[in-house]
């Protein structure tokens, strides 16, 4: 029941874009999306909701597609600040959220 | 408000000692989740509550678990009998029941079994 991540890893220069894949074999009410740097707890970015919707958070971005029972997250013109580890968490009908196992992203100078 | 807030933030037992964690909430939230995480993975749902009642509690979770949320406010997480492969970070979140927002973490208590 835990939602697949692709990639594992990712290295970006600073400015270059990135996307981040959140997969799931059962049917989704919605899809979050976090980020954790290290020795830190997750932080909540954005939530989409099942309806097929895409939101945007300043450069970052992410979309919904409930028939494929998939989300992305498209992080634009990368700052340093965006390294970290990237999770999805997908919550079905019973309302609690499983988490995918976390894409680390890497932005360099 | 200061968010959500676990104590204690590291703990070390020794093998086969019992340990309790708690979880202050944000005050509005009715929503406690417990999460357990490991180096190099996402967080593994352990259970939640909605106010005072235990809603689901996962399967992978053994019956030395257990958790508490006595008046729809904090939350104790119990393990009994603990085994080094309890060390971990247990990470607490609420949420309101809409959802719409999101989960706040808190800092999480990191447990070390020796």
């Amino acid at each position: 029941q835990q939602p697949v991540q692709s990639p594992q890893a990712v290295i970006l220069r600073e400015g270059e874009d990135a996307v981040i894949n959140c997969s799931s074999s059962k049917a989704l009410y919605s899809v979050h999306w976090y980020r954790q740097k290290h020795g830190e707890a997750p932080v909540f970015l954005m939530i989409l909701l099942k309806g097929g919707e895409q939101k945007g958070h300043d450069k970052i971005s992410a979309s919904f597609n409930e028939k494929k029972q998939q989300s992305s997250l498209y992080l634009t013109a990368s700052q340093l600040s965006y390294s970290g580890t990237y999770f999805c968490g997908t919550v079905g009908n019973n309302n609690d959220m499983r988490f995918g196992a976390g894409t680390r992203l890497t932005v360099k100078p | 408000d200061t968010g959500v807030s676990q104590d204690p933030r590291h703990k070390i037992t020794k093998r086969g000692q019992n340990v309790t964690f708690r979880c202050d909430p944000i005050s509005e939230h009715n929503r406690l989740y417990w999460y357990r995480q490991t180096l190099g993975q996402g967080p593994e749902f352990l259970t939640y509550f909605q106010n005072e009642a235990q809603l689901e509690k996962s399967r992978l979770l053994s019956d030395r678990f257990s958790a508490e949320r006595p008046k729809g406010s904090f939350s104790t997480l119990e393990i009994q009998r603990t085994e080094q492969g309890d060390s971990a970070m247990y990470l607490c979140a609420s949420s309101l029941f809409a959802g719409t927002n999101g989960y706040t973490f808190g800092s999480g208590t990191r447990l070390t079994v020796v």
